[in-house]
């Protein structure tokens, strides 16, 4: 049981250019949400989705996209890099509201 | 806008020694967690409490959840090394739809 697989694990970018995090769960929870983490800034939420078909906005949305076409996956699309986007991403899911998040292994991405 | 203050920040302690960490919101939360840490990986979630007033225990460790459900204590007896990492509380809120916002983080470093 895997819980929740995200890739790649490390990944440098220059500035322009596009790229896909992929993220996928075993788990069948509904929630799943993307983060990044920076020094000083704790986690905040990018995008979340509560089920197939349904994503919303978290608090930092600008300069990604995101998809659920599935259950299982919920890819984070960043359409042109920048450096302000150097920083960790963290893929999690949860069975739903008062749940806690299990949580991928993370990103870190670097944008020169 | 919804804070999660955690106290201290930082904590450096040696192997053996009791220490408490404070989770404090000027609102009530439906659920909070407790997750750790560890440098290159996510977050992963140590325990969920619902009550006011409710304690749980996870070997070395106690959480505590307030009986306004607006705070929330870990206490780890005895420390050891391996309880090293970042300590992160966090919880729902509800104010007309959910919200799950994270802690600022308490850094732990249990010297030997």
């Amino acid at each position: 049981n895997a819980g929740v697989t995200q890739t790649p694990k490390f990944q440098v970018l220059k500035t322009g250019q596009s790229m896909t995090l992929q993220c996928a769960q075993d788990m069948n929870h509904e929630y799943m949400s993307w983060y990044r983490q920076d020094p000083g800034m704790g986690l905040r939420l990018i995008h979340y989705s509560v089920g197939a078909g349904i994503t919303d906005q978290g608090e930092v949305p600008n300069g990604y996209n995101v998809s659920r076409s599935t259950t299982e996956d919920f890819p984070l699309r960043l359409l042109s890099a920048a450096p302000s986007q150097t920083s960790v991403y963290f893929c999690a899911t949860r069975r739903g509201v008062n749940y806690g998040y299990t949580f991928g292994s993370g990103t870190r991405l670097t944008v020169v | 806008t919804q804070l999660l203050e955690q106290s201290p920040q930082f904590l450096s302690i040696q192997e053996g020694e009791n220490l408490t960490v404070y989770c404090n919101s000027s609102s009530v939360f439906s659920s909070l967690q407790w997750y750790r840490q560890e440098p290159g990986e996510g977050p992963v979630l140590l325990v969920t409490v619902v009550t006011g007033g409710e304690v749980k225990k996870l070997k070395r460790l106690t959480f505590q959840f307030g009986d306004a459900r607006k705070d929330s204590s870990l206490h780890i007896t005895a420390a050891q090394p391996g309880d090293t990492g970042l300590y992160l509380c966090a919880g729902a809120i509800y104010s007309g739809t959910y919200k799950y916002i994270f802690g600022t983080g308490t850094r732990l470093k249990v010297l030997a």
